[in-house]
């Protein structure tokens, strides 16, 4: 079946742009997590769905940032006024439940550049 | 906190060498554990896990074993192909810390015929 799909693949923005990243997660998977992924590092914690509602946005590194999934299904991840220091790889992960045990399947990575 | 301290790399081994990545953890919790693999040019995929103390983890000639006593979760394997290059991830998730995995810095694996 379908995996993890993640819109664009490639995001070049200007310094101070607003940029959208899309995450379709597993269907019937009901908990969906972004991760940003810097080079040479490995992925961080930016926040936590369990269905429509962020269970835990505790890893959003400030207010720029912003995700919603308001169907329970589909996420947007939203930046304002980016910086140059934005730019990484952001990674989109989805499982069937939620809890310690539930494996993860990650999306291919949107990999955003500010220039 | 709650955090994963993984071998650095980069690691390269001839074919058929024997592997070991370290993986040692802090976890205030019961957490599950978590080998990821990411091959070039592709997402990150799951490997093996371990959910309780001194459980194998294994899949595809890779092992890991869940030590409670040493909190390590090392990543074996006794004969490494070149098909398993690629960035390999430790990781541990707890239900007290929301859910979230936190994942080591990766270990980038490169193996010569």
């Amino acid at each position: 079946g379908a995996g993890v799909s993640q819109t664009p693949s490639n995001k070049v923005t200007e310094k101070g742009k607003y940029v959208e990243l899309r995450c379709d997660p597993i269907s019937g998977h009901t908990a969906l997590y972004w991760y940003r992924q810097s080079l040479g590092q490995g992925p961080e914690f930016l926040i936590y769905f369990q269905g429509t509602g962020a269970a835990d946005d505790s890893g959003l590194p400030n207010d720029r940032f912003f995700a919603v999934r308001p169907e329970g299904s589909v996420s947007t991840l939203k930046i304002q006024r980016t910086e140059r220091g934005d730019s990484a790889v952001y990674l989109c992960a989805s499982s069937l439940g939620q809890g310690p045990y539930n494996e993860q399947f990650f999306g291919p990575g949107t990999r955003l550049t500010v220039l | 906190g709650d955090s994963v301290t993984q071998m650095e790399g980069p690691v390269t081994l001839s074919e058929e060498a024997f592997l070991t990545i370290n993986c040692t953890y802090t976890a205030t919790g019961y957490p599950s554990l978590f080998w990821y693999v990411q091959y070039p040019g592709e997402g990150l995929q799951l490997l093996l896990k371990a959910t309780k103390a001194d459980d194998k983890g294994s899949n595809k000639g890779f092992e890991a074993t869940y030590r409670k006593e040493t909190t390590s979760f090392h990543l074996e394997k006794g004969s490494v192909q070149v098909s398993d290059s690629a960035v390999y991830f430790c990781a541990l998730s707890a239900s007290n810390t929301g859910n979230q995995f936190y994942f080591g810095t990766g270990t980038s694996l490169t193996v010569i015929p």
